[in-house]
């Protein structure tokens, strides 16, 4: 039982490019999130997906996109990097929403 | 709307001290209250939880009570060890059910 995980771990990019951050769980949750977490900022929540097929914005949404792939994989979108998207992103899941979240990892980007 | 309010860190212990970390809460309804752990490079891991006023929720020494009447959730260990040193998350619930709402953390350094 892996949890939750997530690629990659470490990414640079430069201002302008885009990549995906993989995110997947074999718990059989229906829910995930997506969450950035800034020094002094604690972690806020980008997007998140109560169920397979349905995403919402959550408080930090924009420059990012997401994508429910299906029941266990749900993917962050950068479409043009910028120096303020360098964070560390998280994902979790939860079995329903207002149960307790569980966490991958972590990916850490820093655009320059 | 819906915040967590947590001490300022960091907290400085020496092995075998008294912890306390505060946390409170601004909340419409009643929300689910959590304390999540950060260890260095990992991802957050859930220590335990409360779902109704009077809860006690405990886990690995460990202990917070739901208070709804001073809106607090503080985090209490009696004996702390070195390898609790980490960063601790208070959380909850938000009005919708949404999503989790943090507080910013507390940096927990604990000495032998």
């Amino acid at each position: 039982n892996a949890g939750v995980t997530q690629t990659p771990k470490f990414q640079v990019l430069k201002t302008g490019q885009s990549m995906t951050l993989q995110c997947a769980q074999d718990m059989n949750h229906n829910s995930m999130y997506w969450y950035r977490q800034d020094p002094g900022m604690g972690l806020r929540l980008i997007y998140y997906s109560a169920s397979e097929g349905t995403t919402d914005k959550g408080e930090v949404p924009n420059g990012y996109n997401v994508s429910r792939l299906n029941k266990r994989e749900f993917s962050l979108r950068l479409e043009s990097a910028a120096p303020s998207q360098t964070s560390v992103y998280f994902c979790a899941s939860s079995e329903k929403m207002r149960l307790e979240q569980y966490f991958g990892p972590g990916t850490r980007l820093t655009v320059t | 709307g819906d915040s967590v309010t947590q001490m300022e860190g960091p907290v400085t212990l020496s092995e075998e001290a008294f912890l306390t970390i505060n946390c409170t809460y601004t909340a419409t309804g009643y929300p689910s209250l959590f304390w999540y752990v950060q260890y260095p490079g990992e991802g957050l891991q859930l220590l335990l939880k409360a779902t109704k006023a009077d809860d006690k929720g405990s886990n690995k020494g460990f202990e917070a009570t739901y208070r709804k009447e001073t809106t607090s959730f503080h985090l209490e260990k009696g004996s702390v060890q070195v390898s609790d040193s980490a960063v601790y998350f208070c959380a909850l619930t938000n009005q919708a059910g949404t999503a989790l709402i943090f507080g910013k953390g507390t940096t927990l350094s604990v000495s032998s």
